[in-house]
């Protein structure tokens, strides 16, 4: 089966970058999407077919995939980006969905 | 506004079944294939199984395949999930995710529900 990896854990302080990737091989030639999951709350996309943002997802949060590593970056780093961020891809050799392990972001 | 109300959770002593409910407004429900998806406390995402628009294609997680059955009633909006032969390893959070297609296989997840919470324990 298709497996992703993501690093534990992301610290960032206010107003910089935060680059969260998710590892996988040749991710690139997947689509990725991302979620972000607060304390207690619903996980909600932010990101979909690698670059895509849903409405309402401010332009902050981008993301790209190329070769083995996408990438979700949130710029300008805001202490409710506080969360855990999964990646999720398909399994087309099983008819899988595949999330990655989460990353939880810090905000220092 | 999509919304997507699970239940059906509760304690259960391992060998039981338990059936969980999704009930969900907003949208066409009957359009879109639909998804189970489970956390265990303060753990990762693990989906488990999906259904597309007409349950002409439905899958599971190996870890669950088996024991657990996805069904749908487009005309009554809700979704369900039969467990079987619980384990102590099935607690989790379970959560009712809205799919973007009505197809089964390669899309992803812009709805979630709050979840319900599963603990198979004795």
């Amino acid at each position: 089966s298709y497996v992703l990896t993501q690093p534990p854990s992301v610290s960032v302080a206010p107003g910089k970058t935060a680059r969260i990737t998710c590892g996988g091989n040749n991710i690139g030639n997947k689509n990725v999407h991302w979620y972000q999951q607060k304390p207690g709350q619903a996980p909600l996309l932010v990101i979909y077919f690698d670059t895509d943002r849903p409405s309402g997802i401010p332009e902050r949060i981008s993301g790209t995939n190329f070769g083995n590593t996408a990438t979700l970056t949130i710029s300008r780093v805001e202490g409710g980006d506080e969360a855990d961020y999964y990646c999720q891809v398909w399994d087309s050799n099983t008819d899988h969905y595949v999330f990655g392990p989460g990353t939880k972001v810090n905000v220092l | 506004e999509v919304q997507l109300e699970e239940s059906g959770g509760g304690l259960v002593q391992p060998g039981r079944s338990l059936r969980l409910s999704c009930a969900a407004s907003g949208f066409r429900f009957g359009d879109y294939a639909m998804h189970w998806v489970r956390q265990v406390p303060g753990k990762g995402l693990e989906w488990v199984s999906g259904i597309s628009w007409n349950s002409g294609k439905i899958a599971y997680a190996d870890s669950v395949k088996g024991r657990f059955t996805i069904s749908r009633d487009n005309a009554k909006n809700s979704l369900y999930l039969q467990m079987i032969r619980l384990r102590a390893e099935d607690t989790a959070f379970y959560y009712c995710a809205k799919d973007t297609h009505g197809d089964y296989g390669g899309w992803h997840f812009d709805a979630w529900g709050r979840g319900t919470l599963v603990t198979v324990s004795s």
